[in-house]
């Protein structure tokens, strides 16, 4: 099993570019979230999604937009990239009985410049 | 809404040095409580969990007990390897959600092992 698989792993984005994030996950697993990290910052929910072709927001989801057509991937688009956006994106996702318990992707790591 | 503090790092210690690293919480009611660890260049992976009061959660030599009288959850190892070097950071899990609608994560704590 891959796990949970993110791509692309680095980027680059003038501000106002478009871009959107995949996360990919053969565990089937019910829960998958996206989380941003910034130095000092830990790390905060930006979305997340309970089940296929359902999305809810987090705790910063200004910006972002996802969603879940598959149940075993979940994108995240920035329509406007902002200087403020850049960060290190985690893809995380958990199974129905441990939502707790999340398997985390490798990153990905945005510079808007 | 809920809230994590973890201790400010980084953290530095001597191979076998006993290893404290604090956590607190706010939160409505009695949370689940977590450290998930991050080692250089991967995402985070759970270390160990508490789901109710007095609870102790123990993995590869690191404990931590939900002290409800206190809202803590401190990490702690006895004698620490160059191999735990990683970012360590303490979460809890909404009671409504139990995490399904996400972790609420402290800052972080980096812990650098000198051999």
């Amino acid at each position: 099993n891959a796990g949970v698989t993110q791509t692309p792993k680095f980027r680059v984005l003038k501000t106002g570019q478009s871009m959107t994030l995949l996360c990919a996950q053969d565990m089937n697993h019910e829960y998958m979230y996206w989380y941003r990290q910034d130095p000092g910052m830990g790390l905060r929910l930006i979305h997340y999604s309970v089940g296929e072709g359902t999305t809810a927001k987090g705790e910063v989801p200004d910006g972002y937009n996802v969603s879940r057509l598959k149940k075993q991937n979940f994108l995240l688009g920035l329509e406007s990239a902002a200087p403020s956006q850049t960060s290190v994106y985690f893809c995380a996702s958990s199974y129905l009985g441990t939502p707790y318990e999340q398997y985390f992707g490798p990153g990905t790591r945005l510079t808007v410049t | 809404g809920n809230s994590v503090t973890q201790m400010e790092g980084p953290v530095t210690l001597s191979e076998e040095a006993f290893l404290t690293i604090n956590c607190t919480y706010t939160a409505t009611g009695y949370p689940s409580l977590f450290w998930y660890v991050q080692y250089p260049g991967e995402g985070l992976q759970l270390l160990l969990k508490a789901t109710k009061a007095d609870d102790k959660g123990s993995n590869k030599g690191f404990e931590a007990t939900y002290r409800k009288e206190t809202t803590s959850f401190h990490l702690e190892k006895g004698s620490v390897q160059v191999s735990d070097s990683a970012v360590y950071f303490c979460a809890l899990s909404s009671i409504s959600g139990g995490g399904a609608d996400g972790l609420t994560f402290g800052k972080g704590t980096h812990l650098i092992i000198q051999p």
